[in-house]
């Protein structure tokens, strides 16, 4: 299976810190995504990172990719409240099937 | 611009039934992919439809079935219901089979008894 695993599984900060989750897939990939996903509500596109690029800033998120290491991270600074979610990836390999992984539960403390 | 819309948001149903679920894209996305989103399964992939064609299927029984219509919209029918597709299906759309990423609609949560 391509299907990422994020790691750590749950994630409390306090408001302000940095947020950082880790994403680690098997197979070769064309693009890496991550979403974020409230609480029984549908998953929100945060990011796309290609193949081809290493780093991807957006606002406060940042995203990380090593091919040769098959992972990912994705940073979250300056946390708010406002941030407390699931947070997956996504891979694909032939464009058309993306594999979630397991998620990373996030919890910023106000 | 209107979002991904899925209806309905909630259904309870009675095993052995079978229900049909919706799903109106983005307009101008062609790409619908449906997901099972369970807590003990995580998201997973059902099916993906391009242009009235699945174009991929994920390892589901064939109790699971879709179409998707001229105008892009798709349809999810699950029969025979069983007590483990209780689940939150999403569907997702994208202009281009998501190599730009997916718009998610809020979900159908689907209690089966």
């Amino acid at each position: 299976s391509q299907q990422g695993e994020e790691d750590p599984q749950a994630l409390s900060i306090q408001e302000g810190e940095n947020a950082t989750m880790n994403c680690s897939y098997k197979t070769s990939i064309n693009n890496l995504q991550w979403y974020r996903q409230n609480s029984g509500r549908g998953l929100v596109h945060l990011i796309l990172i290609r193949s081809n690029e290493r780093e991807k800033h957006s606002g406060r998120l940042r995203v990380t990719l090593d091919t040769s290491k098959k992972s990912s991270s994705l940073l979250i600074t300056a946390s708010r409240a406002a941030d407390t979610a699931s947070y997956f990836c996504a891979t694909d390999a032939n464009g058309n099937q993306f594999y979630f992984g397991t998620g990373t539960s996030l919890t910023v403390i106000p | 611009k209107a979002g991904v819309t899925q209806t309905p948001r909630y259904l309870i149903k009675t095993r052995g039934q079978q229900v049909t679920l919706s799903c109106s894209p983005i307009s101008g996305h062609r790409s619908v992919s449906w997901y099972q989103q369970t807590p003990g399964q995580g998201l997973q992939f059902l099916f993906e439809y391009f242009s009235e064609t699945q174009r991929n299927k994920g390892n589901f029984p064939g109790r699971f079935s879709g179409r998707q219509f001229s105008n892009s919209r798709s349809e999810m029918n699950v029969s025979t219901l069983e007590l483990g597709d209780s689940a939150l299906y999403l569907c997702a759309s994208s202009w281009m089979q998501g190599t730009n990423g997916y718009t998610f609609g809020s979900g159908t949560r689907l209690t089966v008894v």
